[in-house]
């Protein structure tokens, strides 16, 4: 399993956009990269993946260079709500077996 | 739909006392989980299952043992509970290996 580095805390204020950057140098060919959010006393929930480049949903945008050694978490214009714990996955989703791995994830706090 | 339920949401349990902790989805997944999180940590996998009547042990299985009789149903057995037990159990589900909806979680305490 490709290993993930990410930042352990930031913060940020409302109105502002926030890019939570994950390093995988060891990804693998058929690996895809996931971001998770997850809110205090609950379950995390699925944001965002992608393979390369870039992909956009109604929450977020995940910028994959062509390396794919790093990609980009982007919350657009962000509100208190958005205080979490954001995590990045790097595996195999064609695999069931290759499983998730959760690290410590980023701590993204959003001020007033 | 409910999504993924999880019973109870709080226990707390006597050292070597053994608990059923149950899950259910309405999703019709094929794919169910249980992960465990202490405290400021994330999340570890305890056992998956692609399907019913197949189960495999993930990072974390000792101590630990499931069941898998029905697509719907997903239950995590704790025997002799100890101490080291004591966490945020999470069961999850999907059809896609990497999306996974979770349930509300499980917090037990193991004293």
């Amino acid at each position: 399993l490709a290993k993930t580095t990410q930042p352990i805390s930031m913060d940020s204020y409302e109105g502002q956009e926030v890019n939570i950057t994950c390093s995988h140098n060891n990804i693998a060919t058929n690996d895809y990269i996931t971001w998770y959010q997850q809110f205090p006393s609950q379950g995390p929930r699925f944001i965002i993946q992608g393979y390369k480049t870039k992909v956009t949903n109604e929450v977020a945008s995940l910028f994959i260079p062509a390396d794919r050694k790093s990609s980009t978490l982007s919350l657009p214009r962000v509100s208190l709500s958005d205080t979490a714990v954001y995590y990045c996955l790097v595996g195999d989703i064609g695999n069931a077996g290759n499983m998730l791995t959760f690290g410590g994830g980023t701590r993204l706090m959003v001020k007033p | 739909n409910a999504g993924v339920t999880q019973t109870p949401k709080f226990r707390i349990l006597k050292i070597g006392q053994s608990m059923t902790l149950q899950c259910a989805q309405d999703m019709n997944h094929n794919y169910m989980y249980w992960y465990r999180q202490d405290p400021g940590m994330g999340l570890k996998l305890i056992y998956y299952s692609v399907g019913a009547g197949i189960t495999d042990k993930g990072e974390v299985p000792n101590g630990y043992n499931v069941s898998r009789s029905t697509t719907e149903d997903f239950p995590l057995r704790l025997e002799l509970a100890a101490p080291s037990q004591t966490s945020v159990y999470f069961c999850a589900s999907s059809n896609k290996v990497h999306e996974q909806f979770f349930g509300p979680g499980t917090r037990l305490t193991v004293l």
